[in-house]
Order: structure tokens, then C-alpha cells, then sequence
């Protein structure tokens, strides 16, 4: 079983619809990472957080330290969004989620 | 930009023949590593480095072995390369973001094939 759950494993959306990523881990983490990865691209770092919520543009997450649960959420979504969505928590060391592949259709 | 390069960019192979990866960074940082990524697995790690000369196994790490000669290489040898061993391999380091929290950074990705 893999320390770090996303949900769902792949996500088509129309372009304007509001989309959330779901991730949960069962290990203690000092904080939570969401990735982003472009088809054949680098991994770039979107957020990380230990509490509460953080928002950047049309990004934004969100951690409940208790449920050990995470969201990312996506308003207005654009075609550009599409890209593959990878949680990660910190811990003694780097758990990643098998990533959440999203593609936004015009 | 966290400066982070990775050589080469793309390899294809023979299996067989010994394969060296190199990583190289800019910002000083001390703790550095290596993934693999593979389609239903996830970033999966391999290797890592919290120093000269101070490496340790990640979860993957039978048929390769790292080198770290100096703060900014870190160097991932397939010995003999096999099929299994095509990938892309992610190079990362860590550094100190706000609050003391760490954050990871990677490198653009090696996509190796071994045929």
C-alpha cells in the first residue's frame, strides 16, 4: 500500500469547470507537496504547506493536518491546465502519489 | 529555476553496456537524489546523497549504484543496463524553503531506453 493516495487517477474536464485533486497519506509529514508535471516535462513545485490553505492564481490547496487529507482545486480550468498532478508529503523522507492525470478539453 | 541540469537529456542503449547519468547543481545544497518514473508507479526513489561521499539505497536501487565526488554532481551508473531499467530518471535537491520546511527541486529528466 502506498503511503500517499490521489484521487482520481485521471480527470477529463470541459474548460471553466472547477476541478479538485484529491490526496491522503497514512505517514507522519512536515508538509505536503503538490507537483505539476507537463506531457513529456519537468516536475515544478505548485505548493507546499504544513496548515490551512494556501492559493496561487486559480490554484488552490489545501491540507486538514487531522484527516491527513489534502485538495487541490483548479477554478476556471483551462486547456493549459492539463498536465499530470503529483502529491507528495515530507517525512524522513519523499512519499509521492502515483500522480493524477488532467486533461481539459477547449 | 532552482539549477538543476541533467546529462544527457535522452539515451538509448544496448542492454548489456554500463550507463552513467549526471546531475548538476548550482545552489550548494547538500541533500540531492535520484527517481525513476514509471508509468503506474510514481516517482520511485532510487538513490540518494547527504554529502560528499555520504550516499545511501532508496526503495529501488538493485542494479545501480551513485557516485558524489563534490557538492554538485551526483552521478547514477546502471552497471549493465537492462530492458527493466528504461525510464525517465529525475534528479532533485533539497533545499530550505520558508519556515524551514524542506522543498524539493528537480532536474528536466533523462529518458532512457534500453533495448
Amino acid at each position: 500500500k502506498n503511503e500517499v493516495e490521489q484521487s482520481p487517477q485521471n480527470l477529463t474536464a470541459q474548460e471553466g469547470e472547477f476541478i479538485t485533486i484529491n490526496c491522503s497519506y497514512s505517514v507522519g509529514i512536515s508538509a505536503l507537496h503538490w507537483l505539476q508535471q507537463h506531457p513529456g516535462g519537468g516536475i515544478v513545485s505548485l505548493f507546499m504547506l504544513s496548515s490551512g490553505k494556501k492559493k496561487h492564481g486559480r490554484l488552490i490547496a489545501t491540507i486538514n493536518i487531522q484527516e491527513k487529507h489534502s485538495s487541490l482545486h483548479i477554478t476556471a480550468s483551462h486547456p493549459r491546465d492539463s498536465a499530470v498532478y503529483i502529491c507528495a508529503g515530507t517525512g524522513n523522507q519523499f512519499y509521492f502519489g502515483t500522480g493524477t492525470s488532467l486533461t481539459v478539453i477547449p | 529555476d532552482a539549477g538543476i541540469t541533467q546529462s544527457p537529456r535522452h539515451k538509448v542503449t544496448e542492454t548489456g553496456t554500463p550507463v552513467t547519468l549526471r546531475c548538476h547543481q548550482t545552489e550548494n545544497h547538500r541533500y540531492m537524489y535520484w527517481y525513476r518514473q514509471d508509468p503506474g508507479h510514481g516517482l520511485r526513489l532510487i538513490h540518494y546523497s547527504y554529502g560528499v561521499k555520504d550516499t545511501d539505497k532508496g526503495e529501488v536501487s538493485d542494479g545501480y549504484s551513485v557516485s558524489r565526488s563534490k557538492t554538485e554532481d551526483f552521478l547514477l551508473t546502471l552497471e549493465s543496463a537492462t530492458s527493466s531499467q528504461t525510464s525517465v530518471y529525475f534528479c532533485a535537491i533539497r533545499g530550505t524553503g520558508l519556515a524551514g520546511t524542506n522543498e524539493q527541486f528537480f532536474g528536466p529528466g533523462t529518458r532512457l531506453t534500453v533495448l
